[in-house]
């Protein structure tokens, strides 16, 4: 089975543009989790979605959104981005419950924002 | 709500010396429990996790943890380091959300340094 991939892998932006990200999960896999990865900060929760719908939401700001799509792709948007918005952003995929399943995750997209 | 706790965000060993990772975490409920690990410019892979069937969880890489409720710990073990260890790992317990669904909290990380 091929992995989760993540698309960009890179991408550099300046303040208050927006900025789409896309993750493939693996074949089969219908949740969907996000999550941001800096140093200062570590892994923080972002959303997760099952079947199309958002189950759960982190303590982010409303810039912050997500979708699903009938096929499980996943795209996560963030609008006026901000300095503080570089970081790495991880999409996993798990069959069902990403809290008691294993989560596969993808290689990250490197988001920096000059 | 349960919380995730890594004890030394650095552990340096040489090659074939005992790995002890240690995370803890608060939880009013049983809850399952993860180890994940990064390699640099990766994602993470899962090592191991606790679901509530045996405590002692053997994972991939050698590695193994225990859980130990009445310490409330979930602490990574391996009898000997390889070098290929060296990476960065992750704690992380699930946790209820007003939603009625869980989500994983992760902990702050521990990068393992290996010599030769």
């Amino acid at each position: 089975k091929a992995g989760v991939t993540q698309t960009p892998r890179y991408l550099i932006k300046t303040r208050g543009q927006q900025v789409t990200l896309s993750c493939s999960p693996i074949s089969g896999h219908r949740s969907v989790s996000w999550y941001q990865q800096t140093p200062g900060q570590g892994l923080q929760f972002l959303f997760e979605y099952f079947s199309e719908t958002q189950r759960n939401k982190g303590n982010f700001p409303g810039r912050f959104s997500g979708r699903q799509f009938s096929n499980s792709r996943s795209e996560m948007n963030v609008s006026t981005l901000e300095l503080g918005d570089s970081a790495l952003y991880l999409c996993a995929s798990s069959p069902r419950q990403p809290w008691r399943d294993t989560q596969y995750f993808g290689p990250g997209t490197r988001l920096t924002v000059l | 709500a349960q919380s995730v706790t890594q004890l030394g965000s650095h552990v340096s060993v040489s090659e074939g010396a005992l790995v002890l990772l240690r995370c803890n975490y608060s939880s009013s409920v049983p809850p399952y429990l993860f180890w994940y690990v990064q390699y640099p410019n990766q994602g993470l892979q899962l090592l191991l996790k606790y679901t509530s069937a045996a405590t002692l969880v053997k994972g991939i890489n050698g590695f193994e943890a225990e859980f130990k409720k009445s310490e409330t710990s979930f602490h990574l073990t391996k009898p000997s380091a390889h070098m290929s260890d060296a990476a960065e790992y992750f704690c992380a317990v699930s946790q209820y959300m007003n939603t009625g669904f869980q989500k994983l909290v992760f902990g702050t990380g521990t990068r393992l340094l290996v010599s030769p």
